[in-house]
């Protein structure tokens, strides 16, 4: 079965710092990935997909991550953090029985100023 | 742009009561589907549709069952809901026939059941 695993529960940096949060996947075949992005008390918003294409891919918010067959990997990074984008990141992966996606646990970020 | 809603934010509800979570989307999108969101978990699928009438079981139906009788509408029934059924619950849908595989999100139903 396809999993992800998102081995940072929590992460603090600070602000103006760079940030880079660390997925990992397992999957058959050529896999859809997603950085999804959900503050508090929200529900989860889009940072950015890959699919096929260019291995770095941009994102909304000056995010970008980078999809590494050999690693099995999907990071997300961004150059220079901001207090507002302290929120739960999460990776998923699909699809799964045609339909679904897999999500990891969650990174949840923390910014200090 | 594709919006989800969902009927409560927050929803407190004693044990062995029937619950009812409502999500409607206005994309007409054929796939929909609830997840339960537990600190350190993620987001685990409880069960999801693809077309009106039709249901799947995800990785955690035991507690839950669904209704689809129209296709914006997915609803989510708790039979009798148990103290360990307190959680995040979100409804997401998404197109068919577009291969992208990306699901769209309603803001969440907290639910406490005391």
């Amino acid at each position: 079965a396809q999993s992800v695993t998102q081995p940072d529960i929590h992460i603090t940096v600070s602000e103006g710092a760079s940030l880079e949060l660390r997925c990992n996947y397992s999957y058959g075949a050529t896999p859809y990935l997603f950085w999804y992005v959900q503050s508090p008390g929200q529900g989860l918003q889009l940072l950015l997909k890959y699919f096929s294409g260019d291995t770095l891919v941009q994102g909304i918010k000056g995010f970008e991550a980078e999809f590494k067959r050999s690693q099995s990997s999907f990071n997300l990074r961004k150059p220079s953090v901001h207090w507002s984008d302290a929120a739960e990141y999460f990776c998923a992966v699909g699809p799964e029985e045609g339909n679904k996606l897999v999500f990891g646990a969650g990174t949840i970020l923390r910014v200090k100023s | 742009d594709v919006k989800v809603t969902q009927s409560s934010r927050y929803l407190v509800k004693r044990t062995g009561e029937k619950v009812f979570l409502e999500c409607v989307q206005d994309m007409d999108h054929e796939n929909m589907f609830w997840y339960r969101q537990d600190p350190g978990l993620g987001l685990r699928l409880i069960y999801f549709s693809y077309d009106v009438k039709m249901k799947e079981k995800g990785d955690i139906p035991e507690g839950y069952s669904v209704s689809r009788e129209k296709k914006e509408r997915f609803s989510l029934i708790l039979e009798s809901a148990s103290t360990n059924q307190t959680s995040m619950y979100l409804c997401a849908s998404r197109p068919s026939g577009r291969a992208t595989y990306e699901q769209y999100f309603g803001p969440g139903t907290r639910l406490t059941v005391t």
